[in-house]
């Protein structure tokens, strides 16, 4: 019963390049929400997603970061034109429906993403 | 001002001692949730406690517990019997109901714990 599958675990690009990041959810969930921390930071929110849709995307970056969750496959977050500022880690958590987990329930969090931006 | 406040960026334990990480927090909602995540030195985050606005009994969780005083606004995490492999970043997260954004966690900057042998 594996959990939050994030992939890859580090990642190096140069400046310019494209980055991106998958995240395959818990098996039975079909909530997946987007998370970024910044050196010596806690995480912060980006993005949530069900399935084919965008429910909130507005811990998103205006540009160059974008966000999906196909019906088939995992979530991914894409950065395109990485600047050093991106470097950070990404962490993907999923839940079973759409409260992030109603009560006692919590987020099921990856191992995040670790990209480095030369 | 900041929702979650972590005001001891760096906390060190003697093994086998008790140790309390603060955690003060700001809302104006009735219903919220109160998480204690660590994230060891290899970077996963692993959830410890969780504990409601309207629990009337602290949490806890085996060697962990949640000192939670409504009135203060704060939800600082006790680690009793500290272990070596407690050593980590210790994150306070709070989740709110209001905004119908409730899905949405927001952290604290973390407290590093130094467990000493």
């Amino acid at each position: 019963n594996a959990g939050v599958m994030q992939n890859p675990r580090h990642l190096v690009r140069r400046r310019g390049q494209e980055a991106r990041l998958r995240c395959s959810p818990m098996k039975g969930h079909s909530h997946v929400y987007w998370y970024r921390q910044l050196p010596e930071e806690g995480l912060k929110f980006m993005v949530y997603l069900q399935k084919e849709n965008i429910i909130d995307e507005s811990g998103m970056p205006k540009e160059r970061f974008s966000a999906e969750f196909p019906k088939e496959g995992p979530s991914i977050l894409r950065i395109q034109q990485v600047v050093r500022g991106d470097s950070a880690a990404y962490f993907c958590a999923s839940s079973p429906d759409g409260t992030g987990g109603a009560g006692a329930n919590v987020l099921t969090f990856g191992a995040g993403s670790r990209l480095t931006v030369l | 001002a900041q929702k979650i406040t972590q005001t001891q960026p760096g906390m060190f334990v003697q093994e086998k001692e008790a140790v309390t990480l603060d955690c003060t927090y700001d809302t104006s909602d009735q219903s919220y949730g109160l998480f204690w995540y660590k994230q060891p030195s290899s970077g996963e985050m692993i959830f410890l406690i969780y504990q409601g606005s309207y629990d009337e009994q602290n949490a806890t969780e085996g060697r962990y517990s949640l000192n939670f005083q409504k009135a203060r606004k704060s939800a600082n995490l006790v680690i009793s019997a500290s272990q070596l492999g407690d050593s980590a970043m210790y994150f306070c997260a709070m989740r709110e109901s209001s905004g119908g954004s409730n899905y949405k966690l927001t952290f604290g900057k973390g407290t590093l714990l130094t467990v000493n042998p």
